[in-house]
């Protein structure tokens, strides 16, 4: 059965500091990878999504980017942090079906 | 732009009751739409999806019904059980591939005793 996995679970982290974020998928081959964004009380926002390695696809101009240097693997990233990329951050994937969604990273930037 | 809303941001129903969740839609083209489920701390969970092509679903205590006429979609939960108690959204899938999910605000459902 499929799998995903997003770590670290909570983070905090100063203001212009790196970040950090890793999405993996296990029992799939070539899925469509997603990063969402989660305000408090709110929807969720795509950020970015990626159709297969190296295809990165930008939803929203903003302070991060992701990558995607293996087939199951998407990393969600930031060179200097801004206090408004606090949130709940939500990998998924999909192939022909719903998309399936990780646990979440919160990140709450001080 | 798309967007996808909710009418009702809280809903509170006695356990063993069922409950209705509304959802309105404002892309015509969207040819799939879902339901999660979202517990405190958590990713959203699948709960049951419809297709264009169809107006009722059915599941395990949960049907979800498409009213593509006024471009609405609710989820109904039969006998509610404490677990039920969640965020609720709804999200359609607008005819530009790569499932890129348009999802509303969400609906938090709280089951009393």
């Amino acid at each position: 059965s499929q799998t995903i996995h997003q770590w670290p679970a909570t983070l905090v982290q100063p203001v212009g500091s790196p970040l950090s974020l890793e999405c993996t998928v296990e029992g799939t081959s070539n899925p469509n990878l997603y990063w969402y964004r989660q305000a408090a009380g709110r929807g969720l926002q795509l950020l970015f999504y990626s159709v297969g390695i190296g295809q990165i696809s930008s939803e929203v101009p903003q302070n991060l980017s992701a990558s995607r240097p293996q087939d199951r693997q998407f990393i969600l990233s930031s060179k200097k942090l801004l206090l408004s990329d606090s949130g709940f951050y939500l990998c998924a994937w999909g192939v022909n079906s719903p998309l399936h969604f990780g646990n979440g990273t919160r990140l709450t930037v001080t | 732009g798309e967007s996808v809303g909710l009418h009702l941001p809280t809903l509170s129903v006695q356990e063993g009751d069922n409950s209705i969740i509304n959802c309105a839609y404002s892309n015509s083209a969207s040819d799939y739409f879902i339901w999660y489920k979202q517990e405190s701390g958590k990713g959203p969970q699948f709960i049951i999806d419809i297709r264009s092509n169809m107006d009722k679903r059915q599941g395990q205590r949960v049907t979800v019904l498409l009213n593509k006429t006024v471009k609405h979609l609710s989820l109904q939960i039969a006998a509610t059980q404490p677990g039920d108690s969640a965020v609720y959204f709804c999200a359609e899938n607008p005819p530009q591939g790569a499932q890129k999910l348009v999802f509303g605000q969400g609906t938090r459902l709280t089951i009393n005793p």
